[in-house]
């Protein structure tokens, strides 16, 4: 069975420190999704950036970065000069299947919640 | 474009209670997904329709919970009676293609209801 493991509960940091959040995942398919999401205070669940198993690259977005390494099977996020605006729960999720039953099936990790403060 | 839709976003009722919550998806969704968030936790499914049909419904405790969606757009998810271990947020989402379309569909969120049994 699946199962993904976000072992820091908490951070606090202060603004303009750099952040990274841990996420390790198992899984016995050689094929699955990594994801994280971002939580804000209203509730609802924000995309940020979702892998495949089979694209390794480690990938930028502005002040957002992903490191996935399938040797430690782990996928962590990295927040650059990190913002007030950037409080919130993240999740980390996986998805082993897209096809039958078990299609699109997120496990998610337990969250790590990020407070920034000025 | 209008996101996932969901009311009431917070639901306080007392134990034994019938419950109610309403999602509306985002328009050409044709896959709908219920989740339950406890505190400190991520989602986890409680069930997935493609169009009208429940395809998973496995981890909907089927003995007080119950799910419809007739005409394979909006849904209701129903408790029946409640407890209070059903405090929790319960979350809708959305994609656009299913298990048939052979590749991952992104899964877009509503704000969630918040339910609050006393």
């Amino acid at each position: 069975a699946q199962k993904v493991t976000q072992a820091q509960t908490e951070i606090s940091v202060v603004e303009k420190e750099d952040v990274t959040l841990d996420c390790v995942y198992e899984t016995r398919d050689t094929t699955y999704y990594l994801f994280w999401y971002k939580q804000p205070p209203s509730g609802e669940l924000v995309f940020l950036i979702r892998r495949n198993s089979f694209d390794e690259q480690n990938e930028i977005s502005g002040r957002y970065s992903w490191n996935f390494q399938k040797s430690t099977s782990s996928f962590n996020f990295t927040i650059t000069a990190s913002q007030v605006v950037d409080s919130a729960v993240y999740f980390c999720a996986l998805s082993e299947a897209i096809t039958g039953t078990s299609y699109g099936k997120l496990t998610f990790g337990q969250g790590t919640i990020l407070t920034v403060h000025p | 474009e209008a996101g996932v839709v969901q009311s009431p976003r917070y639901k306080i009722i007392e134990k034994k209670q019938p419950v109610a919550f309403w999602c509306n998806p985002i328009s050409g969704h044709n896959t709908l997904y219920w989740y339950l968030q406890n505190l400190g936790q991520g989602p986890e499914l409680l069930i997935r329709y493609e169009n009208e049909e429940a395809v998973d419904d496995s981890q909907l405790p089927k003995d007080r919970f119950s799910a419809e969606r007739l005409k394979g757009v909006d849904s209701t998810l129903k408790i029946q009676p409640a407890e209070l271990g059903d405090s929790a947020v319960y979350l809708c989402a959305s994609s656009l293609g299913g298990s048939t379309s052979g590749f991952y569909n992104e899964q877009f969120f509503g704000p969630g209801t918040r339910l609050t049994v006393l």
